[in-house]
């Protein structure tokens, strides 16, 4: 099993250009997720799908958009990118059944500089 | 909604010395806190975790202690060595109710470095 992929791995934008991260598993989770890690700031929740065909905001979800897919997949759209949006970007998932907290397995994650 | 803090952000300790990292909570609610590793230039990694009825759970060199009343859980690692050394974040989540989905709020980090 692959776990969490995702693509690619690195990515220069200029400002106002658009890009998809692609997030995918193969562990047949019913949870997604998207963070984004900046410097002294932890890991901060962008979307968030609980199922497939579901859509959350989290904490920081202005200047994204997401798509979940399919079951597998989960891709989070820059429709114009902004210098603020510099940042590593990270894909999870998980498999929540309550009352049972599951692990949150996270991909490699995706380097993004916005110039 | 849930705000953890973490302390210190950078932690400098012997090797075969102990490590503590300290996170506090503000929702009540909270009842479940795993903490995370993160090597340089990899992705989080679960370590431990723990739930709201438990005090304290052990891993090998590795413990989490909770106490629910103060809102606060630690991470305490002994016997430190170099490989330890990376970044390490607490998180706490509740199950929303109106949701019935448990989301993550994490901590901003502790840089941990373990000198041979």
């Amino acid at each position: 099993n692959a776990g969490v992929t995702q693509t690619p791995k690195f990515q220069v934008l200029k400002t106002g250009q658009s890009m998809t991260l692609q997030c995918a598993q193969d562990m047949n989770h019913n949870s997604m997720y998207w963070y984004r890690q900046d410097p002294g700031m932890g890991l901060r929740l962008i979307y968030y799908s609980a199922s497939e065909g579901t859509t959350d905001k989290g904490e920081v979800p202005n200047g994204y958009n997401v798509s979940r897919l399919n079951k597998r997949e989960f891709s989070l759209r820059l429709e114009s990118a902004a210098p603020s949006q510099t940042s590593v970007y990270f894909c999870a998932s998980s498999d929540q059944n309550q009352p049972s907290y599951n692990e949150q397995f996270f991909g490699p994650g995706t380097r993004l500089t916005v110039l | 909604g849930e705000n953890v803090e973490q302390h210190p952000s950078t932690l400098s300790v012997q090797e075969g010395d102990s490590a503590v990292i300290k996170c506090t909570y503000s929702d009540s609610a909270s009842n479940y806190f795993p903490w995370y590793k993160q090597e340089l230039g990899k992705r989080p990694q679960l370590i431990i975790d723990i739930r709201s009825n438990v005090g304290e759970k052990k891993d090998q060199r590795i413990a989490v202690t909770l106490n629910k009343t103060a809102k606060h859980f630690s991470l305490h690692i002994t016997e430190t060595q170099p490989e330890d050394s990376a970044v390490y974040f607490c998180a706490a989540s509740s199950w929303g109710m109106n949701t019935g989905f448990q989301k993550l709020v994490f901590g901003t980090g502790t840089r941990l470095l373990v000198s041979p």
